[in-house]
Protein backbone atom coordinates (compact mmCIF):
# COMPACT_ATOMS: atom_id res chain seq x y z
CA UNK A 1 0.00 0.00 0.00
CA UNK A 2 2.14 2.81 -1.76
CA UNK A 3 1.33 6.35 -0.30
CA UNK A 4 3.65 8.58 -2.58
CA UNK A 5 5.28 6.86 -5.10
CA UNK A 6 7.48 8.05 -8.15
CA UNK A 7 9.00 6.39 -11.17
CA UNK A 8 11.36 6.27 -12.27
CA UNK A 9 13.76 5.36 -9.27
CA UNK A 10 16.50 5.91 -11.51
CA UNK A 11 17.23 8.22 -14.13
CA UNK A 12 20.74 8.42 -16.14
CA UNK A 13 20.53 11.32 -19.49
CA UNK A 14 22.47 13.21 -21.65
CA UNK A 15 22.98 17.16 -21.36
CA UNK A 16 20.00 18.72 -23.79
CA UNK A 17 17.48 15.60 -23.23
CA UNK A 18 13.90 16.09 -22.14
CA UNK A 19 12.83 13.83 -19.77
CA UNK A 20 9.71 13.37 -17.42
CA UNK A 21 9.29 12.44 -13.42
CA UNK A 22 6.30 11.08 -12.66
CA UNK A 23 4.59 10.94 -9.17
CA UNK A 24 1.41 9.49 -7.53
CA UNK A 25 -0.36 9.76 -4.09
CA UNK A 26 -2.96 7.31 -3.12
CA UNK A 27 -3.67 9.19 -0.10
CA UNK A 28 -6.27 11.44 -1.08
CA UNK A 29 -4.75 14.70 -0.58
CA UNK A 30 -5.16 17.98 -1.80
CA UNK A 31 -1.78 19.42 -2.35
CA UNK A 32 1.30 18.02 -3.91
CA UNK A 33 4.81 18.86 -4.25
CA UNK A 34 8.37 18.68 -5.74
CA UNK A 35 11.28 19.04 -3.75
CA UNK A 36 15.15 19.11 -5.05
CA UNK A 37 18.05 17.51 -2.91
CA UNK A 38 21.52 18.52 -4.87
CA UNK A 39 24.78 17.28 -4.20
CA UNK A 40 25.19 19.43 -1.18
CA UNK A 41 22.00 17.47 0.67
CA UNK A 42 19.89 20.93 0.60
CA UNK A 43 16.65 20.07 0.55
CA UNK A 44 14.89 22.81 -1.26
CA UNK A 45 11.03 23.46 -2.57
CA UNK A 46 10.05 23.45 -5.92
CA UNK A 47 6.50 24.16 -6.56
CA UNK A 48 3.60 23.35 -5.09
CA UNK A 49 0.01 21.91 -6.64
CA UNK A 50 -3.35 22.49 -4.69
CA UNK A 51 -6.63 20.55 -6.35
CA UNK A 52 -4.78 20.76 -9.59
CA UNK A 53 -3.66 24.59 -9.58
CA UNK A 54 -0.37 25.80 -9.25
CA UNK A 55 0.10 27.81 -5.65
CA UNK A 56 3.97 28.39 -5.41
CA UNK A 57 6.71 27.96 -7.88
CA UNK A 58 9.84 28.72 -6.50
CA UNK A 59 11.95 30.85 -9.29
CA UNK A 60 12.58 27.55 -11.00
CA UNK A 61 13.89 27.57 -14.60
CA UNK A 62 11.05 27.22 -17.23
CA UNK A 63 13.05 24.39 -18.46
CA UNK A 64 11.15 22.67 -15.23
CA UNK A 65 7.43 22.65 -15.99
CA UNK A 66 5.07 20.58 -13.63
CA UNK A 67 1.66 18.97 -14.98
CA UNK A 68 -1.35 17.53 -12.91
CA UNK A 69 -3.61 15.87 -14.76
CA UNK A 70 -5.79 14.70 -11.51
CA UNK A 71 -5.11 15.53 -7.81
CA UNK A 72 -3.24 12.22 -7.37
CA UNK A 73 -0.83 12.94 -9.98
CA UNK A 74 2.01 15.51 -10.07
CA UNK A 75 4.49 15.24 -12.82
CA UNK A 76 7.59 16.99 -13.40
CA UNK A 77 8.88 16.92 -16.84
CA UNK A 78 12.35 18.75 -17.65
CA UNK A 79 13.83 20.39 -21.20
CA UNK A 80 16.97 20.54 -22.38
CA UNK A 81 18.58 18.82 -19.34
CA UNK A 82 21.60 20.70 -17.77
CA UNK A 83 24.27 19.27 -15.62
CA UNK A 84 23.39 21.44 -12.90
CA UNK A 85 20.02 19.50 -12.51
CA UNK A 86 21.84 16.41 -11.30
CA UNK A 87 20.06 15.92 -8.15
CA UNK A 88 17.46 14.04 -6.03
CA UNK A 89 14.02 14.83 -6.80
CA UNK A 90 11.51 14.41 -4.29
CA UNK A 91 7.73 14.55 -4.72
CA UNK A 92 5.15 15.11 -1.58
CA UNK A 93 1.67 15.08 -0.82
CA UNK A 94 -0.43 16.91 2.28
CA UNK A 95 -3.95 16.72 2.84
CA UNK A 96 -4.98 19.97 2.72
CA UNK A 97 -8.65 20.67 3.66
CA UNK A 98 -9.09 16.73 2.27
CA UNK A 99 -8.78 15.38 5.77
CA UNK A 100 -10.90 16.16 8.76
CA UNK A 101 -9.74 19.67 8.83
CA UNK A 102 -6.91 21.06 7.84
CA UNK A 103 -3.38 19.85 7.50
CA UNK A 104 0.47 20.59 6.18
CA UNK A 105 1.82 17.22 7.01
CA UNK A 106 3.57 16.34 3.86
CA UNK A 107 4.61 12.92 2.96
CA UNK A 108 6.90 11.92 0.85
CA UNK A 109 8.00 9.51 -1.79
CA UNK A 110 11.25 7.69 -2.41
CA UNK A 111 12.68 10.30 -4.50
CA UNK A 112 14.18 9.82 -8.21
CA UNK A 113 18.12 10.41 -8.36
CA UNK A 114 18.61 12.20 -12.05
CA UNK A 115 21.82 11.81 -13.10
CA UNK A 116 23.06 14.28 -16.53
CA UNK A 117 26.09 13.14 -18.25
CA UNK B 1 16.37 30.81 4.12
CA UNK B 2 15.34 28.15 6.84
CA UNK B 3 14.30 29.72 10.27
CA UNK B 4 15.68 27.19 12.60
CA UNK B 5 19.08 26.32 13.58
CA UNK B 6 20.46 22.76 14.86
CA UNK B 7 23.91 21.12 16.01
CA UNK B 8 25.15 19.93 12.90
CA UNK B 9 25.55 16.70 14.10
CA UNK B 10 25.19 14.25 17.69
CA UNK B 11 26.32 11.10 19.09
CA UNK B 12 23.72 8.58 21.13
CA UNK B 13 24.22 5.32 22.95
CA UNK B 14 21.55 2.35 21.68
CA UNK B 15 18.83 2.20 23.97
CA UNK B 16 18.75 5.63 25.53
CA UNK B 17 17.46 8.73 24.80
CA UNK B 18 18.12 10.80 21.84
CA UNK B 19 18.13 14.63 22.55
CA UNK B 20 17.77 16.79 19.75
CA UNK B 21 17.36 20.30 19.99
CA UNK B 22 16.32 23.32 17.31
CA UNK B 23 16.02 26.74 18.14
CA UNK B 24 13.43 28.95 16.40
CA UNK B 25 13.78 31.65 18.18
CA UNK B 26 11.87 34.37 15.54
CA UNK B 27 8.82 31.93 15.59
CA UNK B 28 5.30 33.69 15.27
CA UNK B 29 2.51 33.23 16.69
CA UNK B 30 0.76 30.73 13.91
CA UNK B 31 3.52 28.84 13.51
CA UNK B 32 3.95 25.54 13.99
CA UNK B 33 6.96 23.35 14.51
CA UNK B 34 7.52 20.17 12.13
CA UNK B 35 10.03 17.15 12.98
CA UNK B 36 11.45 15.09 9.98
CA UNK B 37 13.89 12.76 9.74
CA UNK B 38 15.83 11.41 6.23
CA UNK B 39 17.62 7.80 6.55
CA UNK B 40 20.42 7.80 4.23
CA UNK B 41 18.94 8.90 0.96
CA UNK B 42 15.38 8.06 1.44
CA UNK B 43 12.40 10.45 1.67
CA UNK B 44 12.00 13.07 4.39
CA UNK B 45 9.76 10.92 7.12
CA UNK B 46 7.06 12.97 9.21
CA UNK B 47 7.93 12.59 13.13
CA UNK B 48 5.87 14.68 14.61
CA UNK B 49 4.78 18.59 14.77
CA UNK B 50 3.18 20.83 17.72
CA UNK B 51 2.16 24.56 18.02
CA UNK B 52 2.47 25.28 21.68
CA UNK B 53 1.64 22.42 23.85
CA UNK B 54 3.98 19.27 24.14
CA UNK B 55 3.36 16.43 21.79
CA UNK B 56 3.86 12.84 21.92
CA UNK B 57 3.19 9.74 19.39
CA UNK B 58 4.38 6.34 19.13
CA UNK B 59 7.77 7.73 17.54
CA UNK B 60 8.85 10.42 19.92
CA UNK B 61 7.93 13.52 21.90
CA UNK B 62 8.12 17.34 21.34
CA UNK B 63 8.77 19.68 24.04
CA UNK B 64 8.08 23.40 23.08
CA UNK B 65 9.36 25.85 25.30
CA UNK B 66 7.10 28.02 26.79
CA UNK B 67 8.38 31.29 24.74
CA UNK B 68 8.10 28.59 21.56
CA UNK B 69 11.35 29.80 20.76
CA UNK B 70 13.09 26.52 20.93
CA UNK B 71 12.25 23.02 20.95
CA UNK B 72 13.61 19.46 21.82
CA UNK B 73 12.77 16.12 19.74
CA UNK B 74 13.40 13.19 21.69
CA UNK B 75 13.52 9.92 21.16
CA UNK B 76 12.97 7.30 24.19
CA UNK B 77 14.75 4.63 23.13
CA UNK B 78 16.75 5.40 20.46
CA UNK B 79 17.89 2.03 18.00
CA UNK B 80 20.29 2.31 15.12
CA UNK B 81 17.41 2.85 12.78
CA UNK B 82 17.30 5.71 14.22
CA UNK B 83 20.46 7.24 12.49
CA UNK B 84 19.54 9.72 10.06
CA UNK B 85 19.33 13.32 9.37
CA UNK B 86 16.61 15.09 11.64
CA UNK B 87 15.02 18.46 10.11
CA UNK B 88 13.17 21.06 12.40
CA UNK B 89 11.00 23.01 10.36
CA UNK B 90 8.90 25.97 11.34
CA UNK B 91 5.93 27.09 9.09
CA UNK B 92 2.65 28.54 8.91
CA UNK B 93 -0.55 26.60 8.66
CA UNK B 94 -1.75 26.90 5.15
CA UNK B 95 1.76 28.65 2.97
CA UNK B 96 1.75 25.06 1.37
CA UNK B 97 5.73 25.71 2.20
CA UNK B 98 8.54 23.63 3.93
CA UNK B 99 12.10 24.98 4.20
CA UNK B 100 14.28 22.67 5.19
CA UNK B 101 17.91 23.66 6.95
CA UNK B 102 20.67 21.76 7.09
CA UNK B 103 19.20 19.41 10.16
CA UNK B 104 20.99 17.50 12.58
CA UNK B 105 22.96 14.22 11.99
CA UNK B 106 22.12 11.55 14.30
CA UNK B 107 24.44 8.45 14.60
CA UNK B 108 23.32 6.10 16.96
CA UNK B 109 26.10 4.01 18.35
CA UNK B 110 26.08 0.31 19.15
Amino acid sequence: DTAVSQTPKYLVTQMGNDKSIKCEQNLGHDTMYWYKQDSKKFLKIMFSYNNKELIINETVPNRFSPKSPDKAHLNLHINSLELGDSAVYFCASSPGTSGRGFSDTQYFGPGTRLTVL
Amino acid sequence: DAKTTQPPSMDCAEGRAANLPCNHSTISGNEYVYWYRQIHSQGPQYIIHGLKNNETNEMASLIITEDRKSSTLILPHATLRDTAVYYCIVTTSGTYKYIFGTGTRLKVLA
